[in-house]
């Protein structure tokens, strides 16, 4: 059964990085299917894609978190994961990573979510 | 203000069948059969219901169903039940740089 678990710091300080990993089990990341990526969702607001990676380290973002996301891969870890420099309070939201069947595409496996609070 | 547009809530009965719209553009939803629908209970991690437009996960009930038309998809749920009382997102492939964009979600409430 594939699983997806979010990790790291839940509170972040206004214009440092935050900084999160996704530890996938019960299947490789090294596939060549599929496609990892992260989505947030602010407090009590809709779901925002902001980038997908392949296991050779392709990479594919929101155009408006471009300049301030950097998502990698690990296959020794079967992690992938997700830095967003600069933050401010915009970015305080649920960050969930899944499973794409291609960057684009639809997320099939999701983990619980990680709340990340920027606040000072 | 959301790429996608969707009704910010539906309701219906149980039993009854309802219909969500999901609204974009040529440069989306219009030319690319890449749309999935969404279902998200409070709390819960979103779960995948449709993709490519009218195709159904395995173990998804066939009581959803999904197609599209010029630029607008449209979730339909028959036979409603208390369960399906929840938030539903689409989302779509778009051919600007954002790649992937989502709707701004739809409340279900069943009565």
């Amino acid at each position: 059964q594939l699983q997806l678990q979010e990790s790291g710091p839940g509170l972040v300080k206004p214009s440092e990085t935050l900084s999160l990993t996704c530890t996938v089990s019960g299947a490789s990341i090294s596939s060549t299917s599929y496609y990892w990526g992260w989505i947030r969702q602010p407090p009590g607001k809709g779901l925002e894609w902001i980038g997908s990676v392949y296991f050779s380290g392709s990479t594919y973002y929101n155009a408006s978190l471009k300049s301030r996301a950097t998502i990698s891969v690990d296959t020794s870890r079967n992690q992938f994961s997700l830095k967003l420099r600069s933050v401010t309070a915009a970015d305080t939201a649920v960050y969930y990573c899944a499973r794409h069947g291609d960057y684009y595409g639809p997320a099939d496996y999701w983990g619980q979510g990680t709340l990340v609070t920027v606040s000072s | 203000q959301s790429a996608l547009t969707q009704p910010a809530s539906v309701s219906g009965s149980p039993g009854q069948s309802i219909t969500i719209s999901c609204t974009g553009s040529s440069s989306d939803v219009g030319d690319y059969d890449y749309v999935s629908w969404y279902q998200q209970h409070p709390g819960k991690a979103p779960k995948l219901m449709i993709y490519d437009v009218s195709n159904r996960p395995s173990g998804v009930s066939n009581r959803f169903s999904g197609s599209k038309s010029g630029n607008t998809a449209s979730l339909s749920i028959s036979g409603l039940q208390a369960e399906d009382e929840a938030d539903y997102y689409c989302s779509s492939f778009a051919i600007s740089s954002t790649a992937v964009i989502f709707g701004g979600g739809t409340k279900l409430t069943v009565l």
